[in-house]
């Protein structure tokens, strides 16, 4: 089957406005994660939801960061009022529970340049 | 918190010679998951391999094996007859537990040279 989407590949914006980047992972996949990788470094988790549990939120580095995942499947990464420290590389990730479920498989990624 | 911490950012290597990347962690836990991902300039993450900290036999996928000594909590990969195709940056990675986020080295950029 397709693997993990994300839309759109490249965002650039101006500081001060709000952008919404989106993940489609992979059916059936009950956990999807959003992780962030600035230039040069590794990736920085952000966020994590698990089946209908309550998210994991201790990632986000500021309130201006928030996220979303409707009906257990696409989810939506919002960043209001965009600092130019943003800009980085916005990876998201989804897992299934059983015998592989700890293999995270991985979207191709959005860059997001913020001037 | 768990940290992972890759000692090398870049490194290189010719094709068809061998090249070992490190990887060290710090962890409490005595389950956990550790995994080498490769990221072409593409961006699209890779898993090369993986170990279950339980399981004491070192894994190997084709020309890629891992040594992993649990008590220096260490995890290298090794690359066998290293090809072009194997320019990438290289990230260790390490899992609490199942389905948890990933706790990321800060990766090495490998060079294979024809």
């Amino acid at each position: 089957g397709a693997g993990v989407s994300q839309s759109p590949s490249n965002k650039v914006t101006e500081k001060g406005k709000d952008v919404e980047l989106r993940c489609d992972p992979i059916s059936g996949h009950t956990a999807l994660y959003w992780y962030r990788q600035s230039l040069g470094q590794g990736l920085e988790f952000l966020i994590y939801f698990q089946g209908n549990s309550a998210p994991d939120k201790s990632g986000l580095p500021s309130d201006r960061f928030s996220a979303e995942r409707t009906g257990g499947s696409v989810s939506t990464l919002t960043i209001q009022r965009t600092q130019q420290e943003d800009s980085a590389v916005y990876l998201c990730a989804s897992s299934s529970r059983g015998p592989l479920g700890d293999e995270q498989f991985f979207g191709p990624g959005t860059r997001l340049t913020v001037l | 918190a768990q940290t992972v911490t890759q000692s090398q950012p870049e490194m290189s290597v010719q094709e068809a010679e061998t090249v070992t990347l490190s990887c060290t962690y710090d962890t409490s836990e005595n389950n956990y998951y550790l995994f080498w991902y490769k990221q072409p300039p593409s961006r699209q993450m890779i898993l090369v391999i993986r170990q279950e900290a339980y399981k004491q036999q070192n894994a190997t996928e084709n020309r890629f094996s891992v040594n992993f000594q649990k008590a220096a909590k260490s995890f290298s990969l090794k690359i066998s007859d290293s090809q072009l195709g194997d320019t990438a940056m290289y990230f260790c990675a390490f899992m609490n537990s199942g389905n948890t986020p990933l706790v990321f080295g800060k990766g090495t950029r490998l060079s294979v040279i024809a």
